[in-house]
């Protein structure tokens, strides 16, 4: 099936940095979705993406929808500790398929 | 509102039980899906209803799964004859409608088969 190639797998990062994490694919997407989740919780929706080249911020998360459409990322800026939790990217093919594709996460922790 | 909720939240259940998980979508809804959550990995697509439509079952595993969505609302997954690696979170999700809407995720229902 499709896949979604999700980098990095973990980080470990400190407390006030900044934090990237992309998706790519060799398909071409409709839609690009980044959500969060968290031990013992469904996926939260974080930023939502239509429009190939859109730039999307949510207070703290920035996101963009690659030009070439096969490519998204998301950066968190000035890390908190609740932003621990694993960033799954999810993206929309074109045409008749309705279901999402799942990246595989990149489990962040934030240190103190 | 309420969101999805997703009943029971844990099941652990012998291998060769059949097992039901139930998912509640957002009031409204059209759209259903059923995703399945291995440790440590992304989520897989099983099947998906809109409407009154024929259901996208094309992501179930093996003739063992099989779900059904009775009134346009309420869906119910079935395992039957469980095994050890059907052990996982499976998720449900609706949306509004199915192109480009956002889908919105349940807490998921732990599996665990012994």
């Amino acid at each position: 099936g499709q896949q979604l190639n999700q980098s990095p797998q973990s980080m470990f990062i400190q407390e006030g940095e900044d934090v990237s994490m992309n998706c790519t694919s060799s398909s071409i997407f409709n839609t690009w979705l980044w959500y969060k989740q968290e031990p013992g919780e469904g996926p939260v929706l974080l930023i939502a993406l239509y429009k190939a080249g859109e730039l999307t911020s949510n207070g703290r998360l920035t996101a963009q929808f690659g030009i070439t459409r096969k490519d998204s990322f998301l950066n968190i800026s000035a890390s908190i500790p609740s932003d621990v939790g694993i960033y799954f990217c999810a993206g929309q093919l074109r045409g008749s398929a309705r279901q999402l594709t799942f990246g595989s996460g990149t489990q962040l922790t934030v240190l103190p | 509102g309420a969101g999805v909720s997703q009943s029971p939240s844990n099941k652990v259940t012998e291998k060769g039980k059949d097992v039901e998980l139930r998912c509640d979508p957002i009031s409204g809804h059209t759209a259903l899906y059923w995703y399945r959550q291995s440790l440590g990995q992304g989520l897989e697509f099983l099947i998906y209803f809109q409407g009154n439509s024929a259901p996208d079952k094309s992501g179930l595993p093996s003739d063992r799964f099989s779900a059904e969505r009775t009134g346009g609302s309420v869906s119910t997954l079935t395992i039957q004859r469980t095994q050890q690696e059907d052990s996982a979170v499976y998720l449900c999700a609706s949306s509004f409608k199915s192109s480009g809407e956002t889908q919105y995720f349940g807490p998921g229902t732990r599996l665990l088969v012994l």
